[in-house]
């Protein structure tokens, strides 16, 4: 059974860029969850996705969003890229999320904005 | 406000011994404790994870403690091995609740000398 897939797996962006990230979770998943990671914030909760619908989103401004397809794939999106947005981004999958069922990560994708 | 305080930041063992990390939780609410491993340039791992309705749970050399009333929990790690080496995160979760995400601690660097 394939893992969670994240890609790209490294970006350099430029202040002002966006980005798109993109996560296939496991098959049978139907929740995706996002998060930042940074070595001065730890992991960071982005927004949770079921069935296409965002159902909780964390602290972080509008700039960050993201969606979900009928097949669970999922998206985040940043737009006008600041410095502080570089970080590891991390997406896991489960299959109802909830905290009933596991959640598996991906390896990440790292986004380096210069 | 840091809802899951995690210590200590950093750990050094010897082969052969035992890795002790703790963690406290602010929200009572909480009803599920994962915790997970994350080796450099991977995604975090489920290790093992506790629900409160016990007090301890085993798998393998791996162990968490969770005392309720004190809202504290922690993972041991016995006969330590080099290849445990890695930053381990605990995480809390409101299971079935609203708020579908993973609160994680800051993490903790296990280094396991030979």
């Amino acid at each position: 059974k394939a893992g969670v897939t994240q890609t790209p797996r490294y970006l350099i962006k430029t202040r002002g860029q966006q980005v798109t990230l993109s996560c296939s979770p496991i098959s049978g998943h139907r929740s995706v969850s996002w998060y930042q990671q940074t070595p001065g914030q730890g992991l960071q909760f982005l927004f949770e996705y079921f069935s296409e619908t965002q159902r909780n989103k964390g602290n972080f401004p509008g700039r960050f969003s993201g969606r979900q397809f009928s097949n669970s794939r999922s998206e985040m999106n940043v737009s006008t890229l600041e410095l502080g947005d570089s970080a590891l981004y991390l997406c896991a999958s489960s299959l109802e999320g909830k905290g009933v069922t596991e959640a598996f990560f991906g390896q990440g994708t790292r986004l380096t904005v210069v | 406000q840091q809802q899951v305080k995690q210590s200590p930041q950093s750990l050094i063992v010897q082969k052969g011994g035992i890795s002790i990390i703790n963690c406290a939780y602010e929200n009572t609410a909480f009803d599920y404790f994962p915790w997970y491993q994350q080796f450099p340039g991977k995604g975090p791992a489920l290790l093992i994870a506790i629900r409160p309705d016990v007090s301890e749970k085993k798998e393998g050399r791996f162990t968490i403690s969770f005392n309720k009333s004190a809202k504290q929990f922690s993972l041991h790690i016995m006969d330590s091995q080099p290849g445990d080496s890695a930053t381990y995160f605990c995480a809390a979760e409101v299971s079935g609740g609203s708020n579908y995400k993973l609160t994680f601690g800051k993490g903790t660097l296990l280094t396991v000398n030979p």
